[in-house]
Formats: C-alpha cells, structure tokens, sequence
C-alpha cells in the first residue's frame, strides 16, 4: 500500500469548516483513500472512502485531486464531539491485502 | 444496522494467567472478522483475520491464538499472558461490496498485564 503523510496536528474553530490534507503521492491505480478518526480510548470510526471522484456522506466529504496524489477530508460544521485523531489510509482492497496500516495521524483540535 | 460487540471494556491480568476476549457482529452475514492490537501510542497492528467459520490467518507468530466457532463470533485466546500482550485489542468486521471492503471497529478492549 501507498504511503500517506499528514500534518501531526491542526486547529479548528468550532462551527467552522475542518479540512484535514493528505498527500499520497505514490498511490497506484488499485488503491482506495480511506479516512478513520480514533477518539481517546476509543475503537477507530470509518469516515469515508473514494477512488478518483470527490465523495460525500453525512460525516464529512472527501475532495480528491485529479492526479489522485492528494486528498482532502472536510468536516463541514466541525463540533467538539470531533476533535480526535484522523488516519488518511491508502489501500488496495483485493484479496491477500486484509490489513489496515494506520500512520501517525492528525490530531485535529476543535476550540470552543 | 450492523453493530459490533466486544467484552469485557477493560482487563487487568496477571502474568502467566490465561485469556478470552470475544467479539460478535449483529446485523450482516458471512463477514471477514479480524484482531487488532494497538500499543500505547503506536499504530494498529494485525493479529489475525478469518474469511470464514474455522478458517484464521495468523499475521504474527506470538503466543496469542483466534478462533470463529460461529460464523459472527471471533475469539482471541492466550494460555499464558507475558508483559508484552498489554494493548488496546480491537475487533473489526467487513463485507466485500462491489471492489472494496470497508473494515468497521468495536469498542475494543484495554488489556493490562501485570
């Protein structure tokens, strides 16, 4: 699987637009961008995923760009229940590829 | 809804001491089942995975053992805790739709070892 890099950390205003970047520059044709957050002590949640085209559900929307070597996850109303850690993960879902690597993540601080 | 269970939330066992941890999935069938160990500020880890009832992939030779006696309930097992096993374990499912398949977490269970 492709390696991703993030920024180890960002600050959002409560209410405003969260956008959390991703680079991923080696991705190959195959493989999908997947999103997850880890709230403290707590299991990861899946956000959303996409393969070339911009995805949107009802956590967040995933801006992908057309050379696919960057994404952009965004929280569109960010609260405080969202400050957590966002993993950008980069795989390709055939048989034999099972796992998930988690990176470091950023660590996404909502302030009241 | 699909939902995930696993127990107990948390466990503080002593060294050599044997160990159960259990997770079932409600709502879906046939899904692949998978362990997960998360060490304190570390990322996740793969332990095992299953495809289906008795059938386990091990990705890391350790005295941890899983089994899937049914075909929602996967089971991670020890005879004798070492120091080492203290984690997060996590227990996640999926289901292959269309050319992806998006794996979904429990709650987890924070095992100490002392």
């Amino acid at each position: 699987d492709a390696k991703t890099t993030q920024p180890p950390s960002m600050d959002c205003a409560e209410g405003r637009a969260a956008n959390l970047p991703c680079n991923h520059s080696t991705i190959s044709g195959n493989e999908y961008v997947y999103w997850y957050r880890q709230i403290h002590s707590q299991g990861p949640q899946y956000i959303i995923h996409g393969l070339k085209n911009n995805e949107t559900n009802e956590m967040a929307s995933l801006i992908i760009t057309e050379d696919r070597k960057s994404s952009t996850l965004i929280l569109p109303h960010a609260t405080l229940r969202d400050t957590a850690v966002y993993y950008c993960i980069v795989r390709a879902t055939n048989f034999g590829n099972e796992k998930l690597t988690f990176g470091t993540g950023t660590r996404l601080t909502i302030i009241p | 809804s699909q939902t995930i269970h696993q127990w107990p939330a948390t466990l503080v066992q002593p060294v050599g001491s044997p160990l159960s941890l259990e997770c079932t999935v409600e709502g879906t069938s046939n899904p692949n089942l998978y362990w997960y160990r998360q060490a304190a500020g570390r990322g996740l880890q793969l332990l095992f995975y299953s495809v289906g009832i008795g059938q386990i992939s091990s990705e890391v030779p350790q005295n941890l053992s899983a089994s899937r006696p049914q075909d929602r309930q996967f089971i991670l097992s020890s005879k004798k805790l070492l120091l080492s096993d203290s984690g997060f374990y996590l227990c996640a499912w999926s289901v292959q739709v269309a050319f992806t398949d998006t794996q979904y977490f429990g709650p987890g269970t924070r095992l100490t070892v002392l």
